[in-house]
């Protein structure tokens, strides 16, 4: 079975730029998770949704944070503009709508310049 | 609200030897406990987890934990280190609403082995 499969791994950008995660759960989980790690921290959730619906997003900043998971698949967590203190690596991880646990993928980590 | 204490932000073991991570959580409610591991450059893998029934929970690579309500507590233990254990360890707790959680993590105890 394939594990929740992010890109880019890794990514690079100059403050004030746009950048774009996408995620791709396991198959069969119709729950999505958007983290955030910062260096040195435990993950902290942005979003959670429940199949193509964001059930608890209220630790994602909405001026320039935005996410979407049409049709209930796949994810795409975007950030517009950048700013410096967004370097992080940003965590994806999906789980059973009748489960607690969740698995991770490997992570996108972004760096602001 | 729901928090988790991890003790010790970096512990140091010799390879052989006991491995002890100490978590405790604060939660109102019956709480779901995990513990995660997370190797450089890598995502989070489950250890292991604790949801209702015996408090003793075995989970992958020889790690164990063990609920106890009263201490609210759950540390991870080890009988005996190797040095492929070292990494980043997370302790988190979930309290499941609207049929699914979320998970609330501990800032994280890095594991060192000494040969």
């Amino acid at each position: 079975e394939a594990g929740v499969v992010q890109s880019p791994r890794y990514k690079i950008i100059e403050k004030k730029q746009p950048v774009a995660f996408w995620c791709n759960p396991i198959s069969g989980h119709n729950t999505l998770y958007w983290y955030l790690q910062n260096l040195g921290q435990g993950p902290e959730l942005l979003i959670r949704y429940e199949n193509e619906e964001a059930v608890d997003d209220s630790q994602l900043p909405k001026d320039r944070f935005s996410a979407e998971r049409l049709k209930g698949v796949d994810s795409t967590l975007k950030i517009q503009p950048a700013e410096l203190g967004d370097s992080a690596v940003y965590l994806c991880a999906s789980g059973r709508h009748d489960r607690t646990e969740a698995f991770f993928g490997q992570g996108t980590r972004l760096t602001v310049v | 609200a729901q928090s988790v204490t991890q003790l010790g932000s970096h512990v140091s073991v010799s390879e052989g030897a006991l491995v002890l991570l100490r978590c405790n959580y604060s939660s109102s409610v019956p709480p779901y406990l995990f513990w995660y591991v997370q190797y450089p450059n890598q995502g989070l893998q489950l250890l292991l987890k604790y949801t209702t029934g015996a408090t003793l929970v075995k989970g992958i690579n020889g790690f164990e934990a063990e609920f106890k309500k009263s201490e609210t507590s759950f540390h991870l233990t080890k009988p005996s280190a190797h040095m492929s254990d070292a990494a980043e360890y997370f302790c988190a707790v979930s309290v499941s609403y609207n049929q699914g959680g979320k998970l609330i993590f501990g800032q994280g105890t890095e594991l060192s082995v000494k040969p």
